[in-house]
């Protein structure tokens, strides 16, 4: 079956670094995606991976790794906002995209 | 600029009653989505539409049907609620096909009692 595994939680300090990991197994790969989604709003989109390396993007960077099914989104410089959920989500060979729980991050002062 | 539209924010419902979720979108994409949020699991696709006049199943469809009879709306019906429908519900569209950003509605809070 498809399956993609994220962290339930994660706890940073403000200022500080955070990865979280995402590692899937799907039927075939057409991308990964990193979606931001707050308490009670809807998902924002953060980044788009199809091939392997790292894209940055200000304060997030994403890096993929195909052969090993690995994803982890980056995040520098921690701000109080960054406290919400990440979901990561894998395109499969139908282009459907299979999405994580997503692993809520909490920031501390 | 509005985006996605979704209506009702949140209902409360009785179990046997029918329901639609309305979604309507104001960037011409062509593909729209209903997904369903439960806790602790991943967004679950419920049906899609690749452009106007067509619709498909997702993960999850049982107990839900949608149309597509224009571009901007996708309303999601539930023709006879139950328990296990009481969900965060959000639409999405995307302008790519395939494998394009979502862009999402700001979701519909439905209790099925």
């Amino acid at each position: 079956g498809q399956n993609i595994d994220q962290p339930t939680e994660m706890t940073a300090t403000e200022g500080a670094i955070v990865q979280i990991n995402c590692t899937y197994q799907t039927s075939g790969f057409n991308g990964l995606f990193w979606y931001q989604q707050h308490a009670g709003e809807a998902p924002t989109f953060l980044s788009y991976n199809v091939l392997d390396g790292l894209e940055e993007k200000g304060r997030f960077s994403s890096f993929l790794s195909r052969s090993k099914g690995y994803s982890y989104l980056l995040l520098k410089e921690l701000q109080m906002k960054d406290s919400a959920s990440y979901l990561c989500a894998v395109s499969d060979s139908n282009y459907q995209l299979i999405w994580g729980a997503g692993t809520k991050l909490i920031i501390k002062p | 600029t509005a985006g996605i539209t979704q209506a009702p924010t949140s209902q409360i419902l009785a179990a046997g009653r029918s329901m639609t979720l309305r979604c309507t979108q104001d960037m011409r994409h062509n593909a729209m989505y209903w997904y369903r949020q439960d806790l602790g699991l991943g967004l679950r696709l419920i049906h899609y539409s690749n452009t106007a006049g067509t619709t498909g199943k997702g993960e999850v469809p049982d107990g839900y049907s949608v149309s597509r009879a224009n571009t901007d709306d996708f309303p999601l019906t539930l023709a006879s609620a139950v328990p296990s429908q009481t969900s965060v519900y959000f639409c999405a569209s995307s302008d790519k096909l395939p494998g394009g950003e979502l862009f999402f509605g700001e979701g519909s809070r439905l209790t099925v009692l």
